[in-house]
């Protein structure tokens, strides 16, 4: 299966800063089946990226998405009080679909 | 809007079985697949299968091929996830999730999770 190995374990930030998440795949992710989710305590995770650089309905334009192959990341431009969460990744280009460790981004 | 609404926690002693329901609207029922994966405490996301609503087709993991069923009821648009034989690591919360298109792919809409708590 495919392993995906994120990186920070977690992301010590301050509002306005930006933070970015690495997520590295064991295997090619094919033509980039790669989504990226945000979950906050005690909510459903949320959709942001899909196809590794494509927001998701309804996602602010300061969540991006990029990378290719192995090697993804995830960018929040300037992030809001609001976006003090786990982030993890996923990928869907083989069965069994597996997911990312998470990355905690905290004030 | 799409909702997805899950039963309450659970808990169960080894050995035993345990039925997580997702009950979902907003959308046409039969148009998506749905997964369903776990997420023990401190540890990522498992996945463990899914199920097509319209034909009743599914797809296990290896891991849980033989102690799972998941099922699907048109008529309350509901979907099931039975484990059995139960274990302490089995211990997580529960979550169905909706594929956005096809088969394996991104999941846009989840549920907010059953806590399965297996413990003597």
């Amino acid at each position: 299966e495919s392993v995906l190995t994120q990186s920070p374990g977690t992301l010590s930030l301050s509002p306005g800063e930006r933070a970015t998440v690495f997520c590295r795949a064991s295997q090619s992710v094919g033509s980039n089946y790669l989504a990226w989710y945000q979950q906050r305590p005690g909510q459903a995770p949320r959709l942001l990226i899909y196809g590794a650089s494509h927001r998701a309905i309804g996602i602010p334009d300061r969540f991006s998405g990029s990378g290719s192959d192995t090697d993804f990341t995830l960018t929040i431009s300037r992030v809001e009080p609001e976006d003090f969460a786990v982030y993890f990744c996923q990928q869907y280009s083989r069965s069994p679909l597996t997911f990312g460790g998470g990355t905690k981004v905290e004030i | 809007q799409v909702q997805l609404v899950q039963s309450g926690a659970e808990v169960k002693k080894p050995g035993a079985s345990v039925t997580v329901s997702c009950r979902t609207s907003g959308y046409s029922f039969k148009s998506h697949e749905m997964h369903w994966v776990r997420q023990a405490p401190g540890q990522g996301f498992e996945w463990m299968g899914l199920i097509n609503p319209n034909s009743g087709l599914t797809v296990y993991t290896q891991k849980f091929q033989a102690r799972v069923t998941m099922t699907s009821d048109t008529s309350t648009s509901t979907l099931f996830l039975e484990l059995r034989s139960l274990t302490s690591e089995d211990t997580a919360v529960y979550f169905c999730a909706r594929a956005s298109s096809g088969t394996y792919t991104d999941f846009d809409f989840w549920g907010r999770g059953t806590l399965v708590t297996v413990s003597s």
